[in-house]
């Protein structure tokens, strides 16, 4: 059964970086893609972006200059790096996995919240 | 920027047919864009019900189906039951590889 767990800090004061990693169980993270999506509280989805498991990685055009993603295929993990995070980064985060194949976003996580404060 | 559109709310009767949209705010979607449905209940993550275009998901009942209608993605509810009163979301492939998500239709089921 393939689960994904984000996990990170709930709680990040303005100006710092953001990180997150996601835990992907149940399937090797090799060939495929892995993406992240977040939802401000009480609005929308907005894609952030995937990184594919050689590392490589598009992004929204929107969050490009912030955003890093990055693969550790030891752990069968990838993480998320934000940076120069304001209250408009507050926001639910979900890891998802993006098969390329088929064009679909087939496992979530469950999504951490991650708050942008002093 | 692409901007995706959907209906802020939409309601159904139970038993009843709903069809809920995705457009773009400048040209028609079409297969190309690869559209997919999510479904998202509060609290919840979401959950993918369609892929590029009418693609069910595994586990996905066949009363909701997608389709291009006109110049649009399209997710069709059949036989609405009050579980499936929620928010909707669509996404779109716009090139470059890059997603866009729609800004979510939050259906009552009434």
């Amino acid at each position: 059964q393939v689960q994904l767990h984000e996990s990170g800090p709930g709680l990040v004061k303005p100006s710092e970086t953001l990180s997150l990693t996601c835990t992907v169980s149940g399937v090797s993270i090799h060939g495929h893609y892995w993406s992240w999506i977040r939802q401000p509280p009480g609005k929308g989805l907005e894609w952030i972006g995937y990184v594919y498991y050689s590392g490589s990685a598009n992004y929204s055009p929107s969050l490009k200059s912030q955003v890093a993603m990055s693969v550790d295929t030891s752990k069968n993990q990838f993480s998320l790096r934000l940076t120069s995070v304001t209250a408009a980064d507050t926001a639910m985060y979900y890891c998802a996995r993006y098969e390329d194949t088929w064009r679909e976003f087939d496992y979530w996580g469950q999504g951490t919240l991650v708050t942008v404060s002093s | 920027q692409t901007v995706v559109t959907q209906e802020p709310s939409f309601s159904v009767s139970p038993g009843g047919t709903v069809t809920l949209t995705c457009g773009l705010s400048s040209g028609s979607v079409s297969t190309t864009y690869f559209p997919s449905w999510f479904q998202q209940t509060p609290g919840q993550a979401p959950r993918t019900l369609i892929y590029s275009t009418n693609a069910r998901s595994s586990g996905v009942p066949d009363r909701f189906s997608g389709s291009i209608l006109g110049n649009k993605a399209a997710l069709t509810i059949t036989g609405a039951q009050a579980d499936d009163e929620c928010d909707y979301y669509c996404v779109l492939y716009v090139g470059s590889g890059t997603w866009v998500f729609g800004g979510g239709t939050k259906l009552t089921v009434l």
